[in-house]
């Protein structure tokens, strides 16, 4: 059962446009959502996070935008730019039952292409 | 500061034998995480060390395990090696503290033929 989902494998925009990833969750015990980029053969880069507390972090040119109530969240990058092209992990965690230990549950991934 | 770093890069070894992957964690983190990435199954945790504990286990057989050392540096172990356990496999390193944010190194390109 996947508890996070990332149900566009792929998503293509033109350069300057905004790109909007979505993400999804079923477990409403995750309190704190990060997204990484990742090229391939390569570690995820973190990118930006928010908590569950919050229902928009901004920098830069990344905004992620969090809705409780519907156990969504969104990474908005404007503008587009060649550079972004990467898959982009949205992932959350949740304090273990020790109250102190923490695990990240990634998303499938969604493939951005920026087109110049 | 640097960040976080894995050795060896690359690995090839045959069904049967065990590995041991390494991870230096950015300085003063104390928590070091580890992932396994596949095609079929994506990112999965494997395991979490704190302070020299494992703290958080994942889904994975006792074939998988770990250790760490007093520097925070950790080890990872994969004894009988399976064609299946052909992956990318990753460390992440932190504070440990809730609402932290987990940095990733390289990962290890494990091959088993």
């Amino acid at each position: 059962d996947q508890q996070v989902k990332q149900n566009s494998p792929s998503l293509s925009v033109q350069e300057g446009r905004i790109s909007i990833l979505n993400c999804d969750y079923t477990n409403s015990m995750f309190d704190y959502f990060l997204w990484y980029k990742k090229y391939p053969a390569e570690g995820p880069t973190f990118l930006i996070s928010i908590s569950s507390i919050k229902d928009k972090n901004e920098d830069g040119r990344f905004t992620v935008f969090l809705n409780k109530s519907a156990k969504h969240l969104s990474l908005h990058i404007v503008p587009s730019q060649p550079g972004d092209s990467a898959v982009y992990f949205c992932a959350a965690s949740a304090r273990t039952s020790s109250g102190s230990a923490r695990q990240l549950t990634f998303g499938s991934g969604t493939q951005l292409t920026v087109l110049p | 500061k640097a960040g976080v770093t894995q050795t060896p890069r690359y690995l090839i070894k045959t069904r049967g034998q065990q590995v041991t992957l390494s991870c230096s964690p950015i300085s003063g983190h104390r928590s070091v995480s580890w992932y396994q990435q596949t095609p079929g199954q994506g990112l999965q945790f494997l395991f979490e060390y704190f302070s020299e504990t494992q703290r958080n286990k994942g889904n994975f057989p006792g074939r998988f395990s770990g250790r760490q050392f007093s520097n925070s540096r950790s080890e990872m172990n994969v004894s009988t090696l399976e064609l299946g356990d052909s992956a990318l496999y990753l460390c992440a390193s932190s504070h440990g503290l809730a609402g932290d944010t987990q940095y990733f190194g390289p990962g290890t390109r494990l091959t088993v033929l």
